[in-house]
């Protein structure tokens, strides 16, 4: 079985201050682990994904993620807050090996305060 | 390379009525997700197609149904419309099983609203 916690449902940042959502994931083996974003009235855009490669991932628009697999954690950072992140971000997990779906966390919706 | 098209992008029926989605992939990509999004319940799965053949399926009624064709255009068929049938249905689309790690590419939705 496989699962996604984000912890968290609001989120509100300054500009220019650390952006940070979290996620959790259970997985019962090595997982595939995804950022989405979602802006209103659109469908959802890839950020970054972890596909067991190098441990740091780096995405668009100065988005980072760090897999931890002894804490089960896929936190999204960036350092600094603009304007335009103001949307909704999605972790997701998709377990390797045979096929599965792909399952969503419920989704942060992040607040940039001018 | 043209992104996931789903058409039509809103829509509003009554309770009882039905209603048929549909979803064009990026061209080369032979799997299709759909997923309902609600305020309420977030992102919920709804059924996988790869090559015309149902992987995967959420846990929806009977009354929730889709297809897959050739060209691996897709379609979703909801029936006997209720109001919390109401949602957002994306669309999404990956490359075959060999280079599937799940990565999916989003269309922008057909928003239902259902009176």
């Amino acid at each position: 079985a496989q699962s996604v916690t984000q912890l968290g449902s609001h989120v509100s940042v300054s500009e220019g201050a650390l952006v940070l959502l979290r996620c959790n994931y259970s997985s019962s083996v090595p997982p595939y682990l995804f950022w989405y974003v979602q802006y209103p009235n659109q469908g959802l855009q890839l950020l970054l994904k972890y596909t067991s490669a190098a441990t740091l991932v780096k995405g668009i628009n100065g988005f980072e993620a760090e897999f931890k697999k002894s804490e089960t954690s896929f936190h999204l950072t960036k350092p600094s807050a603009h304007m335009s992140d103001a949307a909704e971000y999605f972790c997701a997990v998709r377990s390797s090996g045979g096929y599965q779906k792909v399952t969503f966390g419920t989704g942060t919706k992040l607040q940039v305060i001018p | 390379k043209a992104g996931v098209t789903q058409t039509p992008r809103y829509l509003i029926k009554t309770r009882g009525q039905q209603v048929t989605l549909s979803c064009s992939p990026i061209s080369g990509h032979r799997s299709v997700s759909w997923y309902q999004q609600t305020p309420g319940q977030g992102l919920q799965f709804l059924f996988e197609y790869f090559s015309e053949t149902q992987r995967n399926k959420g846990n929806f009624p009977g009354r929730f149904s889709g297809r897959q064709f050739s060209n691996s255009r897709s379609e979703m068929n909801v029936s006997t419309l209720e109001l919390g049938d109401s949602a957002l249905y994306l669309c999404a689309s990956s490359p075959s099983r060999g280079e599937n790690t799940g990565e999916l590419f989003f269309g922008e939705g057909s928003r239902l609203t259902v009176l």
